[in-house]
């Protein structure tokens, strides 16, 4: 079966510091990898998807970054966190499929976020 | 802007009513639509998702899907103060958008003894 893994699992970090949040994907190959962030009371918004290793495609323009050095590794980080990045981030998988359109998603546990 | 909206609650049922959720999209090319559950201070977790107009029931979940009004509910049966959660409804487009969804805002349900 599929594992999801995303740490840390909460993150107090100072305004201007950088970040760096890690998600793995396990029992899954070549999957849809996606970064989401979630404002408290908030809906969630997409922030990264990927399709493959290296293919990062970014939904929102911020001070956040993605990447994909291996196949089911996605990374999120960033050079100097603002006050508005803190959430609770959560990374997500689906199986890749060749005519596009959606097959479920599954999200990891999350990374809470406080920028102090 | 593809928008989902969700009215955000509180629902409030008392236990072993039926919990009707209700959403609508505005994307009438919409193709995939999910429902997630989502406990606080936890991550959504996958309850439903259904493709074709009509019904889908699952257990004590029924899912909902009408294109032509451009809505999908979520029906919970036999509630349970452990369905105290907020719900949210996704969608995805279809076509190249490579699995992309587009959440509502979700609506939080507290079922009451």
């Amino acid at each position: 079966s599929q594992t999801i893994h995303q740490w840390p699992a909460t993150l107090v970090q100072p305004v201007g510091s950088p970040l760096s949040l890690e998600c793995t994907v396990e029992g899954t190959s070549n999957p849809n990898l996606y970064w989401y962030r979630q404002a408290a009371g908030r809906g969630l918004q997409l922030l990264f998807y990927s399709v493959g290793i290296g293919q990062i495609s970014s939904e929102v323009p911020q001070n956040l970054s993605a990447s994909r050095p291996q196949d089911r590794q996605f990374i999120l980080s960033s050079k100097k966190l603002l006050l508005s990045d803190s959430g609770f981030y959560l990374c997500a998988w689906s199986v890749q499929r060749t005519s596009g359109g959606a097959i479920e998603q599954y999200f990891g546990p999350g990374t809470r976020l406080t920028v102090t | 802007q593809k928008e989902v909206e969700q009215n955000s609650g509180p629902l409030s049922v008392p236990e072993g009513a039926i919990a009707s959720l209700n959403c609508t999209y505005s994307d009438r090319g919409s193709q995939s639509f999910f429902w997630y559950r989502q406990y606080s201070g936890k991550s959504p977790e996958l309850i439903m998702s259904i493709y074709s107009n009509g019904d889908k029931e699952d257990g004590r979940f029924t899912a909902q899907l009408n294109k032509a009004s451009q809505y999908v509910s979520l029906l919970i049966r036999d509630s349970q103060p452990s369905d105290s959660a907020t719900y949210l409804c996704a969608v995805n487009a279809g076509g190249t958008s490579y699995g992309k969804l587009t959440f509502g805002q979700g609506t939080i349900l507290t079922v009451h003894p």
